[in-house]
């Protein structure tokens, strides 16, 4: 059971636009602090995609953006794309827990 | 170019020790956190243990304290996990992750090292 609960799958067709849900507690999300997003590739390594809640690194396209508001956040993603396939996690700060970094159970984004 | 490699992972029985290393480059390896996050199987991924800059702070995660000790050396670039008394819920892919300096992410990750605990 993961801190911060997310759908386990989401889809969309080519070109549209999907959200992923992130949703957290009054410990972490609801207590102010930042949530990010990873995408991880089929096979390969967890990458930072959205950090402070909705600041791209450089490299990653407009088409992802992120928001946050009270106790969760999301991740849209517009214009998919087949190579958008991939699992997205979120991740947070929780000040109850000893663990202090949490993350989301992650999503299957599949597109059709 | 920042570089993270992982290595030391493999198959080990239950109750076994095994020391993971990560070779770090591109960067200013001595001015970061640095932190071990792992996926088991077909799973999510859980942070497992971070460490300060001078390895005077370290933090862990309830399920590894007493087990695992995170390290690191900044003359050689080097972190390090050594993980003790292994259990089969420890299997999992071991990433080794730099520490975003003003978030509380991960802004570069390693390529991982698998880490199978069964008899």
């Amino acid at each position: 059971q993961s801190v911060l609960t997310q759908p386990p799958s989401v889809s969309g067709a080519p070109g549209q636009r999907v959200t992923i849900s992130c949703t957290g507690s009054s410990s972490n999300i609801g207590a102010g602090y930042d949530v990010h997003w990873y995408q991880q590739l089929p096979g390969t390594a967890p990458k930072l995609l959205i950090y402070g809640n909705s600041n791209r690194p450089s490299g990653v396209p407009d088409r992802f953006s992120g928001s946050k508001s009270g106790t969760s956040a999301s991740l849209a993603i517009t214009g998919l794309q087949a190579e958008d396939e991939a699992d997205y996690y979120c991740q947070s700060y929780d000040s109850s827990l000893s663990g202090f970094r949490v993350f989301g159970g992650g999503t299957k984004l599949t597109v059709l | 170019e920042v570089q993270l490699v992982e290595s030391g992972g493999g198959l080990v029985q239950p109750g076994g020790s095994l020391r993971l290393s990560c070779a770090a480059s591109g960067f200013t390896f001595s001015s970061y956190w640095m932190s071990w996050v792992r996926q088991a199987p077909g799973k999510g991924l859980e942070w497992v243990a971070n460490i300060k800059q001078d390895g005077s702070e370290k933090y862990y995660v309830d399920s590894v304290k007493g087990r695992f000790t995170i390290s690191r050396d900044n003359a050689k670039n080097s972190l390090y996990l050594q993980m003790n008394s292994l259990r089969a819920e420890d299997t999992a892919v071991y990433y080794c992750a730099r520490d975003h300096p003003d978030y509380s992410n991960y802004d570069y990750w390693g390529q991982g090292t698998l880490v199978t605990v069964s008899s």
